[in-house]
């Protein structure tokens, strides 16, 4: 069964920096794209980025682009998210989701991580 | 990009319909089918309910349906059922190269 797994999640500075990791099973990893989807505590969903299945394509939106990286390795079936610049409003719940081949969907979630931006 | 537009809550009691609503832009809904909906129970990730404006993935009740018009689209949940209470929310892709989720709507079944 698919199973997406996030780590790296944490207690950071503001201005720190977090690379949060997602490590797929269940499914070839390198057939489908991937986001990055945050959740502030008692809000709601917002997307944060997207990597195509080989990487050479990634979107971001505009409240972290330049801050924020997306990258996947296939060889390892791990999909990763570099943060830098961590401000307050960045504390969330992470979660890394599978987008479901040809409909930009997400088909399949991990458990999310948790990043919390404080002094 | 401003969030999709959902109203804050919706209630229903047991057996009854309920609809959800989700208003966006020409640049996201109104030119695109890429338009999907979620639940997300307390403390859960959230579950894929709908792709595609209307289509369900396996597993999925066919008590979920949804469908678009112009700007808008519409989840409807028939037959309600005490596990349907959660949080919905949808998501469209855009002109910008990006994804939009809206607000989020609580669904209290009374």
């Amino acid at each position: 069964q698919v199973q997406l797994v996030e780590s790296g999640g944490g207690v950071v500075r503001p201005g720190g920096s977090l690379t949060l990791a997602c490590e797929a099973s269940g499914f070839t990893f390198s057939a489908n794209a991937m986001h990055w989807v945050r959740q502030p505590p008692g809000k709601g969903l917002e997307w944060v980025t997207f990597i195509s299945d080989i990487g050479d394509r990634k979107y971001s939106a505009d409240s972290v682009r330049g801050r924020f990286t997306i990258s996947r390795d296939n060889s390892m079936n791990t999909l990763y998210m570099q943060m830098n610049s961590l401000r307050t409003e960045d504390t969330a719940v992470y979660y890394c989701a599978r987008d479901r081949i040809d409909s930009w969907a997400l088909d399949h979630w991990g458990h999310g991580t948790l990043v919390t931006v404080s002094s | 990009q401003s969030a999709l537009t959902q109203p804050a809550s919706v209630s229903g009691s047991p057996g009854q319909s309920v609809t959800i609503s989700c208003t966006g832009t020409r640049s996201d809904i109104g030119i695109y089918n890429h338009v999907s909906w979620y639940q997300q129970h307390p403390g859960k990730a959230p579950k894929l309910l709908i792709f595609e404006v209307s289509h369900r993935p396996s597993g999925v009740s066919n008590r979920f349906s949804a469908s678009k018009s112009g700007y808008t689209a519409s989840l409807t949940i028939s037959g309600l059922q005490t596990e349907d209470e959660a949080d919905y929310y949808c998501k469209s892709f855009t002109t910008s190269k990006t994804w939009v989720f809206g607000g989020g709507t609580t669904l209290t079944v009374l």
